[in-house]
Order: C-alpha cells, then sequence, then structure tokens
C-alpha cells in the first residue's frame, strides 16, 4: 500500500523559512515523478513543484520560483521542500502526491503552513 | 498559468446523474489527452478518480466516467449516491517546463 507522510508545516513569520518532508513507502521512490501541491484556506489545488526520479530534472510554479526549493534523498525514500522568504500567500495546507500516468496518483494527509507575524 | 474554468456547484438527487465540465486552453486540455479528476471529502486529501481523459485507477466505481471534447473535459457521475458529495477537481498537462500542471477551479457536487 502506498503511503505519504507529510511533516514540517507549522507557523512562520513572513519572512522566514520552513523545510517539509514527506515520507514515502509501499513503492519504489527512486523511479517516480513527485511532487508538491498546496490548497489555501477554503480555496482550490494549486501545483506547486515537481521532481524527477533521480533529482536530475526540478520544476516550479512562477509564484514559488527562486524562494522554494524541491529535493529528494532516494536513500530514505523522502522528499523535501525547502520554503525561504515565505509571505502570507504561501498559507496552505501542502500535499505531497506521486505521479502516475500523467496524473496524481497517490496523495498525502497534508500538512500546513501558516505565515503570519 | 490560468486555472480552468469549472462551475462553483452542481447537484443532483440519489440515483440520477450529474456532469461537470472543465474548460480550458488548446495549450493545456486540448493539446494532450492527459486530464484528471480528482475527488476531495471535507478536510480529506485528494483521490484520483479518472486519468488520461477516461481511465479509472483500480477500486473506482464505474459509476465515474470522463470525457473530452476539444478543450473542454467532462466527468460524469452516475447514479447519484450520498457518498459523493464532495469538490471535485480536474487537472491537465500543459507541457511548459514552468507550471506543466493546471488545476481547475473546483466544483461542490451536493446530493440532494
Amino acid at each position: 500500500e502506498v503511503q505519504l507522510v507529510e511533516s514540517g508545516g507549522g507557523l512562520v513569520q513572513p519572512g522566514g523559512s520552513l523545510r517539509l518532508s514527506c515520507a514515502a513507502s509501499g513503492f519504489t521512490f527512486s523511479v517516480h515523478w513527485m511532487h508538491w501541491v498546496r490548497q489555501a484556506p477554503g480555496k482550490g489545488l494549486v501545483w506547486v513543484s515537481r521532481i524527477n526520479g533521480d533529482g536530475s530534472s526540478r520544476s516550479y510554479a512562477d509564484s514559488v520560483e527562486g524562494r522554494f526549493t524541491i529535493s529528494r534523498d532516494n536513500a530514505k525514500n523522502t522528499l523535501y521542500l525547502q520554503m525561504n522568504s515565505l509571505r502570507a500567500e504561501d498559507t496552505a495546507v501542502y500535499y505531497c502526491a506521486r505521479e502516475e500516468n500523467v496524473a496524481f496518483a497517490d496523495w498525502g494527509q497534508g500538512t500546513l503552513v501558516t505565515v503570519s507575524s | 498559468q490560468s486555472a480552468l474554468t469549472q462551475p462553483p456547484s452542481a447537484s443532483g438527487s440519489p440515483g440520477q446523474s450529474v456532469t461537470i465540465s472543465c474548460t480550458g486552453t488548446g495549450s493545456d486540455i486540448g493539446g494532450y489527452n492527459y486530464v484528471s479528476w480528482y475527488q476531495q471529502h471535507p478536510g480529506k486529501a485528494p483521490k484520483l478518480m479518472i486519468y488520461e481523459v477516461s481511465k479509472r485507477p483500480s477500486g473506482v466505481p464505474d459509476r465515474f466516467s470522463g470525457s473530452k471534447s476539444g478543450n473542454t473535459a467532462s466527468l460524469t457521475v452516475s447514479g447519484l449516491q450520498a457518498e459523493d458529495e464532495a469538490d471535485y477537481y480536474c487537472s491537465s498537462y500543459a507541457g511548459k517546463n514552468n507550471s506543466p500542471y493546471v488545476f481547475g477551479t473546483g466544483t461542490k457536487v451536493t446530493v440532494l
């Protein structure tokens, strides 16, 4: 059974940093593209970032380009999202998701990031 | 990359059918057969219901079906059941390195 468990969310001041983690199990982690998707309170889903299996290819939404960095440790079956220069508009539940057949096949339970002073 | 356009709400009585539209452009829905649909219950993570326009993952009831025509995709839920009440989001591959995926605005389905 595929399991994705996010952690690392919390309350951070504007301009601060946070690192999210997503522990994966139940599948061959190293062969799958992995993504971060976020959802602001009461709003819709927004794609944030993706990384390929060996970490050599990464993409970001324009809204986070230059502030967020996606990475992975295939030895630890873990996906990361380093978030710097956080803004109020980054407040959201952050989900990690496994890609299969060009779709988000499996999702974690999400971790809440709140950016506020 | 603008969000795909979905109606805010849709409803139907138990046993009836409801169809949700998802409108994009030739750069996303119209350009690729990579439309997917997600169901999200309140406070829960999204769940994949349809991928590659019309394919169902294992375990998804065949009451859920997808289609596409031009720049518009559709999700139909037949034989509505109480547990189908949820938010539904479409998504499409958009091919760009920046923002290669775009989601729809979401549709709240109510079972009357």
